[in-house]
């Protein structure tokens, strides 16, 4: 069974810090994913990646930036954290071709 | 026109009754149409997912109806149970996916 975790499960911050985001899979996945979720936006893409050290940008990669030093880890950086930040945020990873993405249990992020 | 648009926001049934959600959809470019089920606590799962060339899928209780000309297609549950309540997301593809805005499923006793 395909696993996705998410290093922590909620994560306080204040404004200004750098804040790191982890996630690991255990499937040897090329391709995966960073997403915010906020209520009534549904999942918003932020960066995702198709292999090691390559990164695209989602539709709201603004104030985030994204790390792939090995094919199972994919880590997602606030480099300034911010209030409009404060966000459940979702690591996914996928196999090649049509396979489905697979998701951790989430980060609940506050930023103070 | 990447947008996805889910209704409703949030939606209450009693066991036994069949909760439709439906999503819309633009970009004609969209290849592949999956439902993630999501629970308290946990992240997305893949529940159900149809492509465009078919126009129902039904996998147990679930049931995807697609309607290709209407831009449009919706998520059935048969026989709901109190373990169906949990948040439902469409998406759609194109290269990525795009994600509705989720519908919340409360089933009551």
């Amino acid at each position: 069974d395909v696993k996705v975790t998410q290093s922590s499960r909620y994560l306080v911050k204040r404004t200004g810090e750098k804040v790191f985001l982890e996630c690991v899979q255990d499937m040897d996945h090329e391709n995966m994913f960073w997403y915010r979720q906020d209520p009534g936006l549904g999942l918003r893409l932020i960066y995702f990646s198709y292999d090691v050290k390559m990164k695209e940008k989602g539709d709201i990669p603004e104030g985030y930036s994204v790390s792939r030093e090995k094919k199972e880890r994919f880590s997602l950086i606030l480099e300034s954290a911010s209030t409009n930040q404060t966000s459940m945020y979702l690591c996914a990873s996928q196999g090649s071709g049509n396979q489905p993405q697979h998701f951790g249990d989430g980060t609940r992020l506050s930023i103070l | 026109q990447q947008q996805v648009k889910q209704s409703p926001q949030s939606l209450i049934v009693q066991k036994g009754g069949i909760p439709i959600i439906n999503c819309a959809y633009e970009n004609t470019a969209f290849d592949y149409f999956p439902w993630y089920q999501q629970f308290p606590g946990k992240g997305p799962a893949l529940l159900i997912a149809i492509r465009p060339d078919v126009s129902e899928k039904k996998e147990g209780r679930f049931t995807i109806s697609f309607n290709k000309s209407a831009k449009q297609f919706s998520l059935h549950i048969m026989d709901s149970q109190p373990g169906d309540s949990a948040t439902y997301f469409c998406a759609a593809r194109t290269g990525k996916l795009i994600f509705g805005q989720g519908t919340t499923l409360q089933v009551k006793p």
